[in-house]
């Protein structure tokens, strides 16, 4: 079976800081991978997706990178972090063509930018 | 663009009576799919069901039902014999068929189901 993995659990950072955020997915390939924020009670918006090794859509203009050097792994970056970077962060996958792809999650990554 | 909206930002019921979370949508587009996800406080988005748009049939899973309305764009979601497990935040999410892989989410609707 297929199983998502995010770490860390929960990270605390000063404002101009790096960020580096991982996801990694097992028991499936070629996977389309996507980062999505949570605001606090806010719904979730998507950030990066990626259908492929190298291959990136970012859907806001924000401070955040995404990288994906390997098939089942997407990185989520940034040089320097903003306040407003603070939030939960979650990864998920799904697995293309075709018309029942569903999106699964990971177990997220909160972000307290301080 | 597409839109969701869950008007409902809470809603509480107590143990074993049926709830309906509502949903609406905005989409010039025939071919979707609309989703519901559970988010339980551990924040982790869980799958409750899935419809396709083609089909005219409302999807089921187990004590989770659908009422599909295409032509009124809406979505709502029945818990039958609701349990203290179920006590989430609740979000209805759309993607098109085809053309960008995203998920649209509404804001949630936060339900607590009382003992």
């Amino acid at each position: 079976s297929q199983t998502i993995h995010q770490w860390p659990a929960t990270l605390v950072q000063p404002v101009g800081s790096p960020l580096s955020l991982e996801c990694t997915v097992e028991g499936t390939s070629n996977p389309n991978l996507y980062w999505y924020r949570q605001a606090a009670g806010r719904g979730l918006q998507l950030l990066f997706y990626s259908v492929g090794i190298g291959q990136i859509s970012s859907e806001v203009p924000q401070n955040l990178s995404a990288s994906r050097p390997q098939d089942r792994q997407f990185i989520l970056s940034s040089k320097k972090l903003l306040l407003s970077d603070s939030g939960f962060y979650l990864c998920a996958w799904s697995v293309p063509p075709g018309i029942r792809e569903t999106q699964y999650f990971g177990p997220g990554t909160r972000l307290l930018v301080l | 663009a597409q839109t969701v909206t869950q008007s409902q930002p809470e809603m509480s019921v107590q143990e074993a009576e049926t709830v309906t979370l509502s949903c609406t949508y905005d989409t010039s587009e025939n071919n979707y799919y609309l989703f519901w996800y559970k988010q339980p406080p551990s924040r982790q988005m869980i799958l409750v069901i899935r419809q396709e748009a083609y089909k005219q049939q409302n999807a089921t899973e187990n004590r989770f039902s659908v009422n599909f309305q295409k032509a009124a764009k809406s979505f709502s979601l029945k818990i039958s014999d609701s349990q203290l497990g179920d006590t989430a935040m609740y979000f209805c999410a759309f993607r098109l068929h085809q053309g960008a892989q995203k998920l649209v989410f509404g804001q949630g609707t936060r339900l607590t189901i009382n003992p």
